[in-house]
């Protein structure tokens, strides 16, 4: 069965960087790509960006572009995001979810259990 | 890109049906059938129940129905269960990204 399983809970300072892992297991981890959403504490879904499953290209909303970047590790069938210059209103659950692309990529389907980041001083 | 529109909350008695609607543009919604619907409880990651406008996956109870008439899309729950109380979202494909909506919180009364 489709598995996503995500990095525990981080408690990062304003202005530090936080690095989120998202283990595929499950299926044909090259035929499908991720969408990042966040979700702040009461608050609803936000779509950060996606990786295609082709070639790993990648695209960011708007407002995280300059702060956000999305890889993959084909070997490890593991998908990362990482968001740096961290300010206390990124304070939210991180959810990695899987999403089938053709020649854009379609809402996702199977998500991640979530990872928590608390950004406080 | 704006958040698809949909209402706060809506409620009703076990048995009812609901609908929760979710409002987006020809750029969005109305342009493709790639909608979305996921059912949230709280504390858990969104579920999928409804995508590409009227599928349900596997697993996926059929009292769960979707639809789209222009700009709107709509989910519809019958015969109403007190574990359908969550929080439900609409999502689209726009444009070379992914929209969702604000989120309606359903009470079973």
């Amino acid at each position: 069965q489709v598995q996503l399983v995500q990095s525990g809970t981080e408690v990062k300072r304003p202005g530090a960087s936080v690095k989120v892992s998202c283990k595929a297991s499950g299926y044909s981890f090259t035929a499908y790509g991720f969408s990042w959403v966040r979700q702040a504490p009461g608050r609803g879904l936000d779509w950060m960006g996606w990786i295609s499953p082709h070639n790993g290209n990648t695209n960011y909303a708007q407002n995280f572009q300059g702060r956000v970047t999305m890889t993959r590790d084909i070997f490890t069938s593991t998908a990362y995001l990482e968001l740096r210059s961290l300010r206390s209103d990124d304070t939210a659950v991180y959810y990695c979810a899987r999403i089938i692309c053709g020649a854009d990529c379609h809402p996702p389907d199977y998500w991640g259990q979530g990872t928590l980041v608390t950004v406080s001083s | 890109q704006s958040a698809l529109t949909q209402p706060a909350s809506v409620s009703g008695s076990p048995g009812q049906s609901i609908t929760i609607s979710c409002t987006g543009t020809s750029s969005d919604v109305g342009g493709y059938n790639y909608v979305s619907w996921y059912q949230q409880h709280p504390g858990k990651a969104p579920n999928l129940m409804i995508f590409e406008v009227s599928n349900r996956p596997s697993g996926v109870s059929d009292r769960f129905s979707g639809s789209k008439s222009g700009n709107t899309a709509s989910l519809t729950i019958s015969g109403l269960q007190a574990e359908d109380e969550a929080d439900y979202y609409c999502s689209s494909f726009a444009r070379s990204s992914t929209i969702f909506g604000g989120g309606t919180k359903l009470t079973v009364l």
